[in-house]
């Protein structure tokens, strides 16, 4: 139980263009969901926090309009990366967290690389 | 503001032998600590969680230990083995169910 599921995989997109990567809950519904990108060799840093129904709220230095975070079920969030350019290249990782225990399951992992 | 330290960095052991990666909290309401491992391009899996309301926890060659009175906790992993070699991270929650993390442990088991 408790898979998170995260697509796609890796994308590589030219400067300027959106990307969007999709997180799922698959064997349970998530009322929140985070957003993390992550470094070469460095930790998490969590992006956005996202509650089903409601607006996502972002730490603070991430662009809201820039990272843009779509929570339309208990099941799914988006991320969209609009107007990619070079320094937003990262690995962006979504988790889900099973009730309100804390459990946090994450997904693969989107490498994103923008030309 | 709030934050975790993790040490060591970087931890080379010999297969077989017993490996300790210790953290520090410093927001005393964490009630929740779970221990994450990430093998390379992929996601942090959750391996092993304790809340405040136990010092111990084990799984099978996993254990974690929590000092409340001292803000820390310990992940131990015995008898390691190739497949152990990873990331591995600390972390705590806050009041408003985030989690604060650790800045990650290489793990690297000699054979």
């Amino acid at each position: 139980g408790a898979v998170v599921s995260q697509h796609p995989s890796r994308v590589i997109c030219k400067s300027g263009t959106s990307v969007k990567i999709e997180c799922r809950s698959l064997d349970f519904q998530a009322t929140t969901m985070f957003w993390y990108r992550q470094f070469p060799k460095q930790s998490l840093m969590l992006m956005a926090t996202s509650n089903e129904g409601s607006k996502a709220t972002y730490e603070q230095g991430v662009e809201k309009d820039k990272f843009l975070i779509n929570h339309a079920s208990l099941t799914l969030s988006t991320l969209t990366v609009t107007s990619a350019h070079p320094e937003d290249s990262s690995f962006y990782i979504c988790s889900a967290e099973q009730g309100a225990g804390n459990e946090q399951f994450f997904g693969p992992g989107t490498r994103l690389t923008v030309l | 503001g709030e934050n975790v330290e993790q040490h060591p960095s970087t931890l080379s052991v010999q297969e077989g032998d017993s490996a300790v990666i210790k953290c520090t909290y410093s927001d005393s309401a964490s009630n929740y600590f779970p221990w994450y491992k990430q093998e390379l391009g992929k996601g942090p899996q959750l391996i092993i969680d304790i809340r405040s309301n136990v010092g111990e926890k084990k799984d099978q060659r996993i254990a974690v230990t929590l000092n409340k009175t001292a803000k820390h906790f310990s992940l131990h992993i015995t008898e390691t083995q190739p497949e152990d070699s990873a990331v591995y991270f600390c972390a705590a929650n806050l009041a408003n169910y985030q989690l604060i993390w650790g800045a990650g442990t290489k793990l690297i088991i000699k054979p």
